[in-house]
């Protein structure tokens, strides 16, 4: 059965730090792997896309790395903002039209 | 550009009334979609439209159809609502081409069947 699962499922860290967050997917075919940014009350938006040969792909402050080997991907935030408090979501893409969504990792940035 | 516009943002049906969810992208993409969101899941795909006169089912297609009315339009329609149908419904667009591409997702319509 094709999966996504996330962790930790919430996240709590002070303002200026780093942190990571994981995803592990049992899906196959492998087409890319996206991570998703999605704020409360709003639709995701996406960060990155990581096909089969990409390991690492950057968007300012978001890194995404891909093991594709191991099926796993991380997402590290660095320097955290208060404005990062949302839901980060990886989405492991299995066709062009047919994605199959991680339930999220919950992330609250304190003052 | 507005991107990815839905109408209504909430809704309060009972069970068996009807309704349509509607979906507009301005962005020239040729394919869009229709997601539920529900506590606690990830995102499903309920119908896809890979281009202007395509229409395809996804994970949980029943209870629910689509009409890609052009290029520009994808609305949802649920022709006898049911209480587990209460969810967050999202609708995405994309530009599929030779590359991997985002999608890009509306602001939701939040639907509660009594």
């Amino acid at each position: 059965k094709n999966q996504v699962e996330q962790s930790p499922q919430s996240l709590i860290i002070l303002e200026g730090k780093n942190c990571t967050l994981q995803c592990n997917y049992t899906v196959s075919p492998f087409s890319n792997l996206r991570w998703y940014k999605q704020d409360t009350g709003r639709g995701p938006v996406s960060l990155t896309i990581m096909t089969f040969s990409e390991n690492t792909k950057s968007n300012g402050r978001y890194t995404a790395t891909l093991d594709a080997d191991t099926k796993q991907s991380s997402l590290h935030i660095t320097a955290s903002q208060l404005s990062d408090s949302a839901s980060y979501i990886c989405v492991v893409s299995a066709s062009s039209y047919k994605l199959i969504f991680g339930s999220g990792t919950r992330l609250l940035v304190r003052p | 550009n507005a991107g990815v516009t839905q109408t209504p943002k909430f809704q309060v049906l009972k069970t068996g009334q009807s309704m349509t969810l509607q979906c507009a992208q301005d962005m020239n993409h040729n394919s869009m979609y229709w997601y539920r969101q529900d506590p606690g899941m990830g995102l499903r795909l309920i119908y896809y439209s890979a281009s202007e006169g395509t229409t395809d089912k996804g994970e949980v297609p029943n209870g629910y159809n689509v009409s890609r009315l052009n290029k520009r339009e994808f609305s949802l329609r649920l022709e006898s609502a049911a209480p587990s149908q209460t969810s967050v419904y999202f609708c995405a667009s994309s530009l599929n081409r030779d590359r991997p591409a985002p999608q890009y997702f509306g602001p939701g319509t939040r639907l509660l069947v009594l």
